[in-house]
This record gives C-alpha cells, sequence and structure tokens, in this order.
C-alpha cells in the first residue's frame, strides 16, 4: 500500500540550531508538498516539490525522486518554527494527498 | 485571493443536532477535500469533489454528508455525531483532482467538539 515515512517523529532544538527532516515514500510520485501545522491547527504550505530543491528563506527542500525521498532543512531555529511538519506525498492515477505520520519540533529560547 | 475559508472556525454540537461546515475558495479551484484530523494524527481524507462531482468517499459513515453547490463553495453537513467525531476538519482545493502544478491549498479548519 501507499507509504509515507518521516523522521525523527521527535525533535527538540536550541533556538538557532540547523535540522533535517526526512520523508521517504514508496513509489513514484506525481505531487509532494511539506506543510507546517501551528499550534491552532493551521497547515501552511511550505514547498510544492515533486522534485528537484526549493528554498525559501531559512527552510528549503530537496526531493530526490529516483531514490523515493524528501529532506527539509531548517536553518538558524526560531521559536516560532515549533508545530508539527507534515509531508505529503500525491501518487499516480489521481490518488489523493496521503500524509505521514510528522515530525513534531520543539525549539526552546 | 489565494485562501481557503472555512466558518465556523470552533463547533460545540449535542449529539441529536444537525449542523454545517462550510468551506469556500476563490481560486478557480476545480477539485475540493474534506479531511479530518484527530489530535497528534496525521489529516485522513474524508471526501473528494472533483468538477463539482464526488468522486471518492472513504467510507465515512452516513452521519456525515458532503454537499458541492457549486465551484467555489464546499459544504459537510452533520447528523446525530458521537463524541468520537470530535477533530479538527480540514477543507483543501487544488487546481484539478491530479494536485499537479501548484498542490493542496488548506483552510484554518474547523475545530469540532460533539456532547
Amino acid at each position: 500500500g501507499i507509504q509515507v515515512e518521516q523522521s525523527p517523529p521527535d525533535l527538540i532544538l536550541q533556538e538557532g540550531a540547523n535540522s533535517t527532516l526526512r520523508c521517504n515514500f514508496s513509489d513514484s510520485v506525481n505531487n509532494l508538498q511539506w506543510f507546517h501545522q501551528n499550534p491552532w491547527g493551521q497547515l501552511i504550505n511550505l514547498f510544492y516539490i515533486p522534485s528537484g530543491t526549493k528554498q525559501n528563506g531559512r527552510l528549503s527542500a530537496t526531493t530526490v525522486a529516483t531514490e523515493r525521498y524528501s529532506l527539509l532543512y531548517i536553518s538558524s531555529s526560531q521559536t516560532t518554527d515549533s508545530g508539527v511538519y507534515f509531508c505529503a506525498v500525491l501518487y499516480s492515477g489521481n490518488t489523493p494527498l496521503v500524509f505521514g505520520k510528522g515530525t513534531r519540533l520543539s525549539v526552546i529560547a | 485571493d489565494t485562501e481557503v475559508t472555512q466558518t465556523p472556525k470552533h463547533l460545540v454540537m449535542g449529539m441529536t443536532n444537525k449542523k454545517s461546515l462550510k468551506c469556500e475558495q476563490h481560486m478557480g479551484h476545480r477539485a475540493m477535500y474534506w479531511y479530518k484530523q484527530k489530535a497528534k494524527k496525521p489529516p485522513e481524507l474524508m471526501f473528494v469533489y472533483s468538477y463539482e462531482k464526488l468522486s471518492i468517499n472513504e467510507s465515512v459513515p452516513s452521519r456525515f454528508s458532503p454537499e458541492c453547490p457549486n465551484s467555489s463553495l464546499l459544504n459537510l453537513h452533520l447528523h446525530a455525531l458521537q463524541p468520537e467525531d470530535s477533530a479538527l476538519y480540514l477543507c483543501a482545493s487544488s487546481p484539478n483532482s491530479d494536485g499537479s502544478f501548484y498542490g493542496y491549498t488548506f483552510g484554518s479548519g474547523t475545530r469540532l467538539t460533539v456532547v
């Protein structure tokens, strides 16, 4: 079946530290998105990245589609980065977006 | 307008009540979705509408009834819910049902409590 695996499940960082979150998927994908869910529940789209590398400020993401993984990099972390980071993929055949279990990030001052 | 708007933000309802959740987008997207999220879990798909027609129902109980009156609007009608239905209900849209080009855009959700 469809599998999306994220690691690590939990991460605690000191403010200013860098981190890498990983997403492994089990088949070729039409779409891969990284989301940040804030404490109020809103899912904020960080990157739409089925392949390649993108950067937005302190965040960047890389998807290596041929090796079936994606990485989210957070540099110089801030307390506002806390929350849950979800990787979600859309496989071929019009299957809807499927979420991994997420990485829960806590950034402490 | 690049948003998906959900109302209400919070809802408390009794098990005998009937209520509706509303979702609206004006991005010209032709696919809309309802997801349900329990605490400390990822969102799980409930329904997919593509070009205003229901295309996927993930075996959701009939006490949840979706409706897509037009291409901009998606409703979720609730009736005779159980306390275990308490959750965050998220609406999303995408340009088409294969989620290509820009992916999915999510609303801020309705936090539902059934008492």
